[in-house]
């Protein structure tokens, strides 16, 4: 899976967005871009993921810049419970058992103050 | 669904004693694997299994052995216990959606494994 680069920490307000980037500059035409999170002493989480259109579910949104060079995922309203690590990883084509594993970088801390 | 399930969620060993950490998921999943996350570090895959009675090796299975006798589980065992294998220990799955790339894997809660 081709190289993401994130922020190591981010701070936000409570109640605010949060905006946490990611720069995938040698991304493939088929690598889709998943973000998962990983709350203090639990296991990764899914978020979000995507090709090249922007996505929202329940919990974010996914930004998709318009060359997919780099995403941006959204929280709206920033909550205590939104504090953890956010990866954003990238998934190729799966064509063989051991390409089905995720590739976690050191990911972005995400702080909320409230 | 209980979703990934592991037990124990703590667990403390001599060095050379063995032991089994336990996986099950009830989401009827192909794909399970098995990941260490050392403190301050990405998570590093141990082990994986396509299906029942295949298992294979991933990035650091040195010390670990793993079977898949049914769907639902995936023990991981330790057969002497070092203190190198220290570490916060996460079983997943994951089933193909047939679409290249959009495959999402669940996780489980951990154990966490001090070896003395």
């Amino acid at each position: 899976d081709a190289k993401t680069t994130q922020p190591n920490s981010m701070e936000s307000n409570e109640e605010e967005p949060v905006h946490l980037p990611c720069n995938h500059s040698t991304i493939s035409g088929t690598d889709y871009i998943h973000w998962y999170r990983q709350l203090p002493s639990q296991g990764p989480e899914y978020v979000i993921h995507g090709l090249t259109s922007n996505v929202n579910n329940r919990m974010a949104s996914l930004a998709i810049a318009e060359d997919r060079k780099s995403s941006t995922l959204i929280l709206h309203r920033a909550t205590l419970r939104d504090a953890a690590v956010y990866y954003c990883i990238l998934r190729g084509p799966i064509s063989s058992g051991s390409a089905r594993q995720l590739t976690f970088g050191s990911g972005t801390q995400l702080t909320v103050l409230p | 669904n209980a979703g990934v399930t592991q037990t124990p969620k703590f667990q403390v060993l001599k060095t050379g004693q063995s032991m089994t950490l336990q996986c099950a998921q009830d989401m009827n999943h192909e794909y399970m694997s098995w990941y260490r996350q050392d403190p301050g570090m990405g998570l590093r895959l141990i082990h994986y299994s396509v299906g029942a009675g295949i298992t294979d090796q991933g990035e650091v299975p040195n010390g670990y052995n793993v079977s898949r006798s049914t769907t639902e589980d995936f023990p991981l065992r330790l057969l002497s216990a070092a203190p190198s294998q220290t570490s916060v220990y996460f079983c997943a799955s994951s089933y193909s959606r047939g679409l290249a790339g959009q495959e999402t894997q669940y996780f489980g809660p951990g154990t966490r494994l001090l070896v003395l």
